[in-house]
């Protein structure tokens, strides 16, 4: 069945830092990827998406390039800030509406 | 905006008891779902309903059910809840089907209970 797997965390920066979140999955066929954020207290919300190969997602200063060939979609910003501090997730659908969900890594910002 | 909203912040219930958890919609949207969040094991699917009376059975159904009764409103319902029940519960709901396989959740804000 279908699976993502991002990196364990807790992940640590001093502000203006530059940021990156692994994340791999296992599908068949050409699934969307996504990348939510959950803040503290709060439900997840998107922060960016790319629906086929090569396509770059970007917000926020976040951005995540989805790589077939790899089967990854890595999550990168240069310079995070105090704000950035949250948890997030990798995600994955083909279209079916039932999406899978990585374990979420927490990032945690320091001035 | 999607806005969707869950009932309670914050819960907590004895070991036995009955517990529903709400979920309401605002956007018409067919398909919605229920999670549990629990740290080292992200989000996992509990159930989803695709229209009013249907539901389906995600990946942990076992000590839930669902109740899709309106469009708007789903759900969860914990019939003798226990300790092992104690997560963050997440509603969302989805946009339509497109022709793309493009289908972004949008999430409620989630209720942490407590089961003691």
């Amino acid at each position: 069945g279908d699976s993502v797997t991002q990196m364990e965390g807790p992940v640590t920066l001093s502000e203006e830092a530059f940021l990156t979140i692994n994340c791999t999955y296992t599908a068949t066929g050409y699934p969307s990827l996504f990348w939510y954020v959950q803040y503290p207290g709060e439900g997840l919300q998107l922060l960016l998406k790319a629906t086929k190969a090569d396509d770059k997602g970007s917000n926020k200063g976040f951005e995540a390039t989805y790589r077939k060939e790899t089967t990854s979609f890595h999550l990168e910003k240069g310079s995070v800030q105090v704000s950035d501090s949250a948890v997030y997730f990798c995600a994955l659908t083909r279209g079916y509406q039932k999406v899978t969900f990585g374990t979420g890594t927490k990032l945690q910002v320091i001035p | 905006d999607v806005k969707v909203t869950q009932s309670s912040r914050y819960l907590v219930k004895r070991t036995g008891e009955k517990v529903f958890l709400e979920c309401v919609q605002d956007m018409d949207h067919e398909n919605m779902f229920w999670y549990r969040q629990d740290p080292g094991l992200g989000l996992r699917l509990i159930y989803f309903s695709y229209d009013v009376k249907m539901k389906e059975k995600g990946d942990i159904p076992e000590g839930y059910s669902v109740s899709r009764e309106k469009k708007e409103r789903f759900s969860l319902i914990l019939e003798s809840a226990s300790t092992n029940q104690t997560s963050m519960y997440l509603c969302a709901t989805v946009t339509p089907l497109a022709p793309s396989s493009y289908n972004e959740q949008f999430f409620g804000p989630g209720t942490r209970l407590t089961v003691l």
